[in-house]
């Protein structure tokens, strides 16, 4: 199964400024998703990173303030643009190497926003 | 638009009781279904897949069951430890989509020593 390392493990931000959280992937995967866990909460995708195109965002989230880059078939990018303290969640990275395949996860992003 | 539930929401058992978690979707257009397991502070451990051609999957002491056409889900876990105490979430894909999953709310267990 594919193992996923996300950096940075956690970070405390002020508010306004951006981070950028990456996502890396010991193999090929043919799908990668980014979701949002709020405390307290379960999973919401945020959105599907696409290959060498525009991310595919779910309803209520947008580009501007969650841009995605996935510049190949191991890799990807998540940036939470001018943070508030509502932006406080664990951010998390998955992937799946085919249609019959699990999706597996990262261990996640912990993101504070003062 | 497909809804998870997860019931229940919390559970408490003794150690070396067999126990089961529910989920229930309201969409059974499914590709597949698949069980996790979160510790505090950790990321997801898949589980269990099951497929929407599939009936139930096991794995050592958990075994998934899989009923499509009443949108369920069981998870049974046999001989519980300790160490399975932590937040168990199930999660849907719908046929047709870029399988992306949906969440149920989750289940957090404990198990007494």
């Amino acid at each position: 199964s594919a193992v996923i390392s996300q950096k940075p493990s956690r970070d405390i931000c002020q508010r306004g400024t951006s981070l950028t959280i990456q996502c890396q992937v010991d193999s090929q995967v043919t799908m990668m998703f980014w979701y949002r866990q709020q405390p307290g909460q379960s999973l919401t995708l945020i959105a599907t990173a696409n290959q060498g195109s525009e991310a595919t965002y779910e309803s209520g989230f947008v580009i501007d303030k969650f841009p995605i880059s996935r510049p190949n078939l191991t890799f990807s990018t998540l940036t939470v643009s001018n943070m508030s303290p509502e932006d406080s969640s664990i951010y998390l990275c998955s992937a799946t190497q085919g249609t019959h395949q699990p999706q597996h996860f990262g261990d996640g992003t912990r993101l504070s926003i003062l | 638009k497909q809804e998870v539930t997860q019931i229940p929401a919390a559970l408490s058992v003794p150690e070396g009781e067999n126990l089961v978690l529910n989920c229930s979707f309201t969409d059974s257009a499914i590709y597949n279904l698949q069980w996790f397991r979160q510790d505090p502070g950790k990321g997801l451990t898949s589980l269990l897949l099951i497929q929407s051609s599939q009936r139930e999957q096991t794995s050592g002491r958990l075994n998934a069951s899989l009923d499509k056409s009443s949108g369920r889900s069981t998870l049974y876990i046999a001989a519980s430890q300790p160490g399975d105490s932590a937040t168990y979430l199930c999660a849907v894909t719908l046929s047709g989509s870029a399988r992306q999953l949906t969440f149920g709310s989750g289940t957090q267990l404990t198990v007494l020593p």
